[in-house]
């Protein structure tokens, strides 16, 4: 079973700080890893989209990715309350050819508090 | 506005009905995706379709039916539901492999609950 974990939390950081969140995958040949962000009551939105291991940084995020160690991680920096949602990472599994498929885990809810 | 368009947002419908969910992109995508959310449970890939074509259906009751007339649009149709299909389904579309860095876009989901 190709699967995707994460701690589903709550992680609850102070206003300013960095937030960290993990997950690891199961399926060693994964290719492609994407972390999305929903807001309650929404649908999943695209943060970050990482294809190579190291780091990965837009604005106020950094993705990091060890395929070593199956790990993908998405930092963010000076976190806001407008940052607390559920983070999903999703990953591709191997061998998915074309079909663009995604594996998701079960989310890991942020909570800034001001 | 996410350039994926799904309708009805919020469906109710008893056991014995029948109803359909749309989904419309305008992205120009060529792969199109069911996915179902329920609380407390990760994204459930149901069905894929490439150009059209179906590509991927993972295990889905024969109760949810898809339909992809053309690369822009794409139906569930829904007949003799359970209380436990009650769930967030989300269209998305990509332009094609997300391995060759395509991403996948989701539309804002339709809410159904089976009574």
């Amino acid at each position: 079973q190709k699967e995707v974990e994460q701690n589903s939390g709550p992680l609850s950081v102070p206003e300013g700080a960095i937030a960290s969140l993990n997950c690891t995958y199961s399926d060693r040949v994964s290719q492609s890893f994407f972390w999305y962000r929903q807001y309650s009551g929404k649908s999943p939105e695209l943060i970050m989209s990482i294809y190579s291991n190291g780091d990965k940084e837009d604005g106020r995020f950094t993705a990091q990715l060890n395929k070593a160690s199956q790990y993908v991680s998405l930092l963010i920096r000076d976190s806001q309350p407008s940052d607390s949602a559920t983070y999903l990472c999703a990953v591709t599994p191997g061998g998915s050819g074309n079909t663009g498929k995604l594996i998701f885990g079960q989310g890991t809810t942020l909570q800034v508090k001001p | 506005e996410t350039g994926v368009t799904q309708t009805p947002r919020h469906l109710v419908m008893g056991m014995t009905n029948k109803k359909s969910l749309k989904c419309e992109q305008h992205l120009g995508h060529n792969a199109m995706y069911w996915y179902k959310q329920s609380a407390k449970k990760p994204l459930e890939l149901m069905f894929v379709y490439n150009f059209k074509e179906q590509t991927e259906n993972n295990s889905v009751p024969s109760r949810f039916s898809p339909e992809c007339p053309n690369s822009s649009h794409l139906f569930l149709h829904l007949h003799t539901l359970q209380p436990e299909d009650s769930a967030l389904y989300l269209c998305a579309s990509s332009q094609g492999s997300t391995v060759s860095g395509n991403t996948i876009y989701f539309g804002e989901g339709s809410w159904l609950t089976v009574v």
